[in-house]
């Protein structure tokens, strides 16, 4: 399968817990973005990477919540401190240069349930 | 104002039906437009982009208005198996950060 892999697919945390999440993106995919994704909504931009640089972070991305890409392969997702709020799906996306830069590609997504 | 406004429905429809789905964006420099597919607990997948032309798949078509500033998405023939939540995503001129909206579910009954 060469599609965008996430892990854990599910992970149940008691509050105040630190979590770690793994994107395993299409291999020749540069950009990776991160988002959150609560029931009835559409996904929420959190940060984005281009190879190992992140370019961008969304506001919503609190000082609890840090990514990075240090070989512009895999991304984490790290949140610290968990709140009940922080329960959603994180689903993480890649894509690729021109002629398709803008196209995106998810992974499985991982559900973060805390309680 | 939201910047990507979708009527969440659901639109139940039966099966042979033709269904239209509206997107209403906000920022006029919008430059990129698409339509997701998301099953219920699954991942949204790329369903077709959306060109100033128009867009044309099978039994979905899809639309630009720029001056009214929607996209619209047309299915014909619904079947079972189009029932999910169509997700309509808007790309800003410069910016590789797209803006999802929050989906319209359709529900395709025999």
């Amino acid at each position: 399968d060469t599609g965008v892999s996430q892990n854990p697919r599910h992970k149940i945390t008691k509050r105040g817990q630190n979590v770690t999440f793994r994107c395993d993106p299409i291999s020749e995919h540069n950009r990776l973005y991160w988002y959150r994704q609560t029931l009835g909504q559409g996904p929420e931009f959190l940060t984005y990477f281009q190879n190992e640089a992140q370019l961008e972070k969304s506001r919503l991305l609190s000082d609890r919540f840090s990514a990075e890409r240090p070989k512009g392969s895999f991304s984490t997702l790290e949140i610290q401190r968990t709140e009940q709020g922080d329960s959603a799906m994180y689903l993480c996306a890649s894509s690729s240069t021109s002629p398709s830069a803008y196209e995106q590609y998810f992974g499985p997504g991982t559900r973060l349930t805390v309680t | 104002r939201k910047e990507v406004e979708q009527d969440p429905g659901p639109f139940n429809v039966p099966e042979g039906a033709t269904v239209a789905f509206n997107c209403t964006y906000s920022n006029s420099a919008s430059q990129s437009f698409f339509w997701y597919r998301q099953d219920c607990r699954k991942e949204p997948k790329l369903l077709m982009s959306v060109y100033s032309s128009g867009n044309e798949d099978g039994r979905f078509t899809a639309q630009l208005n720029r001056a009214s500033q929607y996209i619209s998405l047309l299915i014909r023939d619904s079947k079972l198996s189009d029932s999910a939540t169509y997700l309509c995503v808007v790309r800003s001129g410069g910016s590789y950060i797209p803006t999802f909206g929050r989906g319209t579910s359709l529900i395709v009954h025999p």
